[in-house]
């Protein structure tokens, strides 16, 4: 069975980036959607963007367009996350989530199963 | 981006109730709905996906239903462990999640 490990905590100023890691372990990889998700303290869950490893083109949601870049390394069974520019509000902790498999006949993020433990990611001067 | 409202925001239950928790979506989703259980410090489970369909391992006591824009998730008789936040989520287009539905004790 697949499990995702994620990559420790980080404490980052504001303006800085940040990349996180998720390793995919026991399972395929390569033609299974990997997403990112975050939780604000407080708030609920929010896609941040997703990407299929086989064919390597990330999709972003709108919110963080230009902010996020999602990428895999098919040697490693990893994907990354990075996010730049970053201010207080991105502080959360941040998940990966792996989807459907490609060519399931579902869409490629209609569900998430299994999620990685989570990345508390804290932003602060 | 589609706007998923779930409702109520929280519920105050006892052992043994029957919960149900709606959700509804801005515009039509077909079937493109998925539940999740999530529980402080803890990763979000999946419980049930393609509005219906019952994930291998969660307790039949867990069911979903709709289509279209409107959808229910029914929790038959609430178990200890179900105490958690319960999120919808659609992926008609960009994914998105519903506010969260909190399941407390009463």
């Amino acid at each position: 069975q697949v499990q995702l490990v994620q990559s420790g905590g980080e404490v980052k100023k504001p303006g800085s980036s940040v990349k996180v890691s998720c390793k995919a372990s026991g399972g395929t990889f390569n033609n299974y959607s990997i997403s990112w998700v975050r939780q604000a303290p407080g708030q609920g869950l929010e896609w941040m963007g997703g990407i299929i490893p086989i064919f390597g083109t990330p999709n972003y949601a709108q919110k963080f367009q230009g902010r996020v870049t999602i990428s895999t390394d098919e040697t490693t069974s990893t994907a990354y996350m990075e996010l730049s520019s970053l201010r207080s509000e991105d502080t959360a902790v941040y998940y990966c989530a792996r989807g459907p498999p490609y060519g399931s006949g579902s869409h490629p993020y209609s569900w998430f199963d299994p999620w990685g433990q989570g990345t508390l990611v804290t932003v602060s001067s | 981006d589609i706007q998923m409202t779930q409702s109520p925001s929280s519920v105050s239950a006892s052992v043994g109730d029957r919960v149900t928790i709606t959700c509804r979506a801005s515009q039509g989703i077909s079937r493109w709905l998925a539940w999740y259980q999530h529980k402080p410090g803890k990763a979000p489970k999946l419980l049930i996906y393609s509005a219906s369909s019952l994930h291998r391992g969660v307790p039949s006591r867990f069911s979903g239903s709709g289509s279209g824009a409107d959808f229910t998730l029914t929790i038959s008789s609430l178990q200890p462990e179900d105490f958690a936040t319960y999120y919808c989520q659609q992926s008609n287009r960009s994914p998105t999640f519903g506010g969260g539905t909190k399941v407390e004790i009463k």
